[in-house]
């Protein structure tokens, strides 16, 4: 079965500091991984795919990720958080013969100025 | 641009009266999704359309059904709403169910308030 554990529920971050939102995943096979962000009363936008090609992915406004299979991780890096970053961060995996998504319980991510 | 569009943004009902949700897309995708979101919690999936074809969550109450009269359009209709039906409700498409091409895009969803 699978399932992704985000194992902060709750990052706090000074404005122009790094961001880590840390996600972990369980697969029996390689997986597609996801970082959709989700802003207050917003849908869900997606920030960055991993679908089997390069491991380190690169995404929108400045946002990458790293697919460590050893480690069965997929964490979001930003080098320098900005205030508009605040929002909730999900990460997702979905099985290459499947429709479903499954979610992570989401991470907040509170940026101080 | 292409996008999915949800409407209205914002829906109050009273318990027990009926309520549909709409959402449109103009990515032309065959694959179009409903998920329920409460409060500080995951989206869930409802259902799905992959053409015509409905397909329901093993879990979905009864209460939830959904229609698709063409490729751009779904609806989500709730036939008695309950306060616990209180909820962000997303829409999302993709071009295809199972492959590297369904990668899912969200609209802004829809929420739903029961008095």
């Amino acid at each position: 079965a699978q399932s992704v554990t985000q194992l902060d529920s709750h990052v706090s971050v000074s404005e122009g500091t790094p961001v880590l939102l840390r996600c972990n995943y369980s697969s029996s096979y390689s997986p597609s991984l996801f970082w959709y962000v989700q802003h207050p009363n917003k849908g869900l936008q997606l920030l960055l795919k991993y679908t089997s090609a390069a491991t380190l992915v690169k995404g929108i406004n400045g946002f990458e990720a790293e697919f460590k299979k050893s480690e069965t991780s997929f964490h979001l890096t930003k080098p320098s958080a900005h205030m508009s970053d605040a929002a909730e961060y999900f990460c997702v995996v979905r099985m290459d013969s499947s429709y479903k998504l499954i979610f992570g319980s989401g991470t907040r991510l509170l940026v101080r100025p | 641009d292409a996008m999915v569009i949800q409407n209205p943004r914002y829906q109050v009902t009273q318990f027990g009266k009926p309520v549909t949700l709409s959402c449109s897309q103009t990515l032309n995708h065959n694959v179009m999704y409903w998920y329920q979101q409460k409060s500080s919690q995951a989206p869930k999936l409802l259902f799905h359309y992959y053409d015509k074809d409905f397909n329901n969550e093993a879990d979905t109450p009864d209460n939830f059904q959904s229609r698709r009269p063409n490729t751009s359009f779904c609806f989500l209709d709730i036939r008695s709403p309950g306060l616990g039906d209180a909820a962000m409700y997303l829409c999302a498409t993709s071009r295809a169910r199972v492959s590297s091409y369904n990668e899912q895009f969200f609209g802004p969803g829809t929420r739903l308030t029961v008095l």
